[in-house]
């Protein structure tokens, strides 16, 4: 069975500082890897995603994260954050498969404040 | 807006009813997913479908949950007998499959489920 641990659940920053979020799986097989972000009243999406090829990929508004598969680890980061970066942040590990069964983390609140 | 619907958006009922809930995904998306999310939880899988077949149940899915996606389009889940532990937010997600899936699920804005 696949699992997603998040790290960090409530995290507060100052507009303009860094950020990772750190994130590990376990899953035995070949996996996918998601980072969904939902801003305050909206649904979840996509931020960005990971499925082979070159383990640094970006998402949208800056974010990128790096898939470490010995530390089976895929950590979000932003080089400086902006008060609309205020959202909730989860960690996802889909099976590379027929289809994909997508199992999440807990989740990471982020507050950056102005 | 044509991403995925969800009905009603908030539902309170007393412990012992039945809910049901609708989900509209994406037209052109033939995969349709069931999710749960309780306070400071993610998501949790609860089911899912291609087309109209019911492929995977989590063992979360108790027997007084039930998923139906008759004609392969929009989908219900049905809670009978409610439990004060079936509050939550349910959410829906749909896909695209084969080749043209990006391994992305679109998100609904849930049903928020309150049992008194």
């Amino acid at each position: 069975a696949q699992s997603v641990s998040q790290h960090n659940h409530h995290v507060i920053l100052s507009e303009a500082a860094s950020l990772e979020l750190g994130c590990n799986y376990s899953y035995g097989g070949t996996v996918n890897l998601f980072w969904y972000v939902q801003y305050p009243g909206q649904h979840l999406q996509l931020l960005l995603k990971y499925f082979s090829g070159d383990p640094l990929v970006k998402g949208i508004k800056g974010f990128e994260a790096e898939f470490i598969k010995s530390k089976f680890s895929f950590n979000l980061r932003k080089p400086s954050v902006q008060w609309s970066d205020t959202a909730e942040y989860f960690c996802a590990v889909g099976n590379s498969g027929g289809y994909q069964k997508v199992t999440f983390g807990i989740g990471t609140k982020l507050q950056v404040i102005p | 807006d044509t991403g995925v619907s969800q009905d009603p958006r908030h539902k309170i009922t007393k412990r012992g009813q039945n809910v049901t809930f609708r989900c509209d995904p994406i037209s052109e998306h033939n995969r349709l997913y069931w999710y749960r999310q309780t306070l400071g939880q993610g998501p949790e899988f609860l089911t899912y479908f291609q087309n109209e077949a019911q492929l995977e149940k989590s063992r979360l899915l108790s027997d007084r949950f039930s998923a139906e996606r008759p004609k392969g389009s929009f989908s219900t889940l049905e809670i009978q007998r409610t439990e004060q532990g079936d509050s939550a937010m349910y959410l829906c997600a749909s896909s695209l499959s084969g080749r043209a899936n990006t391994g992305e699920l679109f998100f609904g804005e849930g049903s928020r489920l309150t049992v008194l």
